[in-house]
């Protein structure tokens, strides 16, 4: 079965860039997606189409692609932005959607 | 607003059998596709069935498939999850989630949770 690859956890001070990657062999065809999830709450979008911000997400939050591998990057990380992020996508056929294991953003 | 409104969790014997329904609001309910997702306790996220905005199209995640059956009724605004011959890893919270044309899932709800025990 298809499978999506996050670093379990990421650590940045308030102020700095968080980098998390999610890496997948059908990336190169099918769209990434990113959400962040906080505690007891349903999983927002912050990405969609690899690069595209929703409206009401703040602009520090981006996305980009290169290869069998997609970046979400958060610029001037704030305390708030402490959640789990998961990356989804589907496979080559586009049949069956997956979410990669999701990376715990620590906000020191 | 646009909302969607899970309800039918509970706590059911390994086995049985239960019915989940999302019920969706602020927007227009028969134009979009949509998925059920699952969170274990303390796990990711899972996709659970994926259904298109006439039905046409059914999707299942592998370990779901000839257990699980989702349906919808456009008419009520309504999205189901058919669940029999539970097991005990189907314990979750079970979401809906509206699928856009771009694709992902943008507004999703605040889930019900499903326990499996004897």
């Amino acid at each position: 079965s298809y499978e999506l690859t996050q670093p379990p956890s990421v650590s940045v001070s308030p102020g700095q860039t968080a980098r998390i990657t999610c890496s997948g062999d059908a990336l190169p065809k099918q769209y990434a997606y990113w959400y962040l999830q906080k505690p007891g709450q349903a999983p927002v979008l912050v990405i969609y189409q690899d690069s595209e911000r929703p409206s009401g997400i703040p602009e520090r939050f981006s996305g980009s692609s290169s290869g069998t591998a997609v970046t979400l990057t958060i610029s001037g990380v704030q305390a708030e932005d402490e959640a789990d992020y998961y990356c989804q996508s589907a496979d080559t056929s586009g049949t069956y959607q997956v979410f990669g294991g999701g990376t715990k953003l620590t906000v020191l | 607003e646009e909302q969607l409104v899970e309800s039918g969790g509970g706590l059911v014997q390994p086995g049985g059998s239960l019915r989940l329904s999302c019920a969706a609001s602020g927007f227009t309910f028969s134009i979009y596709n949509m998925n059920w997702v699952r969170q274990a306790p303390g796990k990711g996220l899972e996709w659970v069935s994926y259904i298109s905005d006439s039905s046409s199209t059914i999707y299942y995640a592998d370990s779901m498939k000839g257990r699980f059956t989702i349906s919808r009724d456009n008419a009520k605004h309504s999205l189901y999850l058919q669940m029999n011959s539970l097991r005990d890893e189907d314990t979750a919270v079970y979401y809906c989630a509206r699928v856009p044309n771009k694709g992902g899932m943008d507004v999703w709800g605040q889930g019900t949770t499903v326990t499996v025990s004897s």
